[in-house]
């Protein structure tokens, strides 16, 4: 079975400050995995996944599969950056419509 | 593109009525799900489907039926509401090849 933990249901830091949002993974496969971002009053949108390796809007994730782990970085957080936060997961050989998601992390970024 | 469209935005039951949650797309997507949010439980997948006319359950299937005569909508059916169903309710939908989801608005539904 997959499995994603999101160890803290909230994370609060200082603007400018070094954000980590954490998310472990439990998969025997090759997973692929996704962080996506609800901001307030807004719907729930692709972040980033670790396929592109990409860095959006600063935010950066590597996947470490010795760690089983995808955590979010970010190293200056910006008041705007304060949103729900979900790491997901989709198993090797799975569609893109099975994701399995963490219980989110609720990040808020103070003035 | 209106992308991926919820109706109604909010919704209050009493036990035991039915309704129908709709959810439609314009971006011709083969994929669409139903997720369900509740707190400190994240989001978990309800029913899906691959295509029109091909249903299949997900994680929580109790108490929702789906079908998918068309393309461009997947209604979510609640038969019978419980307090239990009390959730914000999220259709996605996502083209064959591709791993993103796009996600409608929500639905916040509470039976009384």
């Amino acid at each position: 079975a997959q499995r994603v933990t999101q160890p803290e249901k909230l994370l609060s830091v200082f603007k400018g400050a070094p954000v980590e949002l954490k998310c472990n993974y439990s998969y025997s496969g090759s997973p692929e995995l996704f962080w996506y971002v609800q901001y307030s009053r807004q719907r729930l949108q692709l972040l980033l996944r670790h396929i592109s390796r990409e860095s959006i809007k600063g935010f950066t994730a590597d996947l470490n599969k010795g760690e089983t782990s995808f955590h979010l970085k970010k190293p200056f957080a910006q008041e705007e950056d304060s949103a729900m936060y979900y790491c997901a997961l989709k198993g090797s050989g799975g569609s893109n419509y099975k994701l399995t998601f963490g219980k989110g992390t609720l990040l808020t970024v103070n003035p | 593109n209106a992308g991926v469209t919820q109706t109604p935005k909010f919704q209050v039951l009493k036990t035991g009525q039915s309704m129908t949650l709709q959810c439609a797309q314009d971006m011709n997507h083969e994929y669409m799900s139903w997720y369900r949010q509740d707190p400190g439980m994240g989001l978990r997948l309800i029913h899906y489907s691959v295509g029109a006319g091909i249903t299949d359950q997900g994680e929580v299937p109790n108490g929702y039926n789906v079908s998918r005569s068309t393309t461009e909508d997947f209604p979510l059916r609640l038969l019978s509401a419980a307090p239990s169903q009390t959730s914000v309710y999220f259709c996605a939908s996502s083209r064959s090849g591709t791993n993103e989801q796009f996600f409608g608005p929500g639905t916040r539904l509470t039976v009384l």
